[in-house]
């Protein structure tokens, strides 16, 4: 079953203590980001991976990092977490051959930093 | 830059109604993808159409429907005979295609969702 997994799903943290949330495509996908939600704001990107060794910064990128070294994993790092990163984190993967395909997205992390 | 409106912040409505959600959009990108995604009170999100900017036909799906005027930049989003189950957050959102020339970041911008209420 084509997908995108997201790990942890929810998690509890406090502030400063580093974390990673990973995430997975089995789709072969050359493209991948993370978007956080926030109430009111809609989903804003954090970054964005054209393919492995590839990443770039979306919108709101300020307190992430990510790296691409396979092309089915694009984990999310928050090196020293604040309350402000409190947020639902969404990853999506997408096919760049050719014409634009739609993204599939993950099932979300609910995050809280205490 | 990209931008996505969905002015509507809230909708309530009682089942079987007709209801449509509005998106409104602006981009210097000459081709691009329109999408509508519904999240549901569980969270995921969940692909409901792509629309390429050169196909401005009409597309109905069930009870799902979606208006697309490239004159106007909306991309309109009508539900026939609503359902409690259609109860959710709806967001349109829109990405240049390949090699656009709008520039910017590839990912898709957001609206900021329409939450749909069907009362029964």
């Amino acid at each position: 079953e084509a997908q995108v997994t997201q790990n942890p799903r929810y998690l509890i943290t406090v502030t400063g203590k580093k974390l990673t949330v990973t995430c997975s495509q089995n789709m072969n996908h050359e493209y991948m980001s993370w978007y956080r939600q926030d109430p009111g704001l809609g989903l804003r990107q954090i970054y964005y991976s054209m393919n492995v060794e590839v990443t770039d910064k979306g919108d709101v990128p300020e307190g992430y990092k990510v790296s691409r070294k396979e092309k089915r994993n694009f984990p999310l790092i928050l090196e020293s977490p604040s309350p402000n990163q409190t947020s639902l984190y969404f990853c999506a993967s997408s096919s760049r051959q050719g014409i634009q395909e739609t993204q599939y997205f993950g099932p979300g992390t609910r995050l809280l930093v205490l | 830059a990209q931008k996505v409106t969905q002015a509507q912040t809230e909708i309530s409505v009682v089942e079987k109604e007709d209801v449509t959600l509005d998106c409104v959009y602006e981009t210097r990108d000459t081709t691009y993808y329109l999408f509508w995604y519904k999240q549901p009170p569980s969270g995921e999100l969940v692909f409901l159409i792509r629309r390429n900017s050169f196909d401005e036909q009409n597309e109905i799906s069930g009870r799902y429907s979606w208006n697309f005027q490239k004159s106007t930049s909306s991309f309109n989003f009508t539900i026939t005979a609503s359902q409690v189950v259609d109860s959710a957050v709806y967001f349109c959102a829109l990405t240049p295609t390949p090699g656009g020339s709008g520039g910017g970041a590839d990912g898709l911008t957001f609206g900021k969702g329409t939450h749909l209420i069907i009362q029964p």
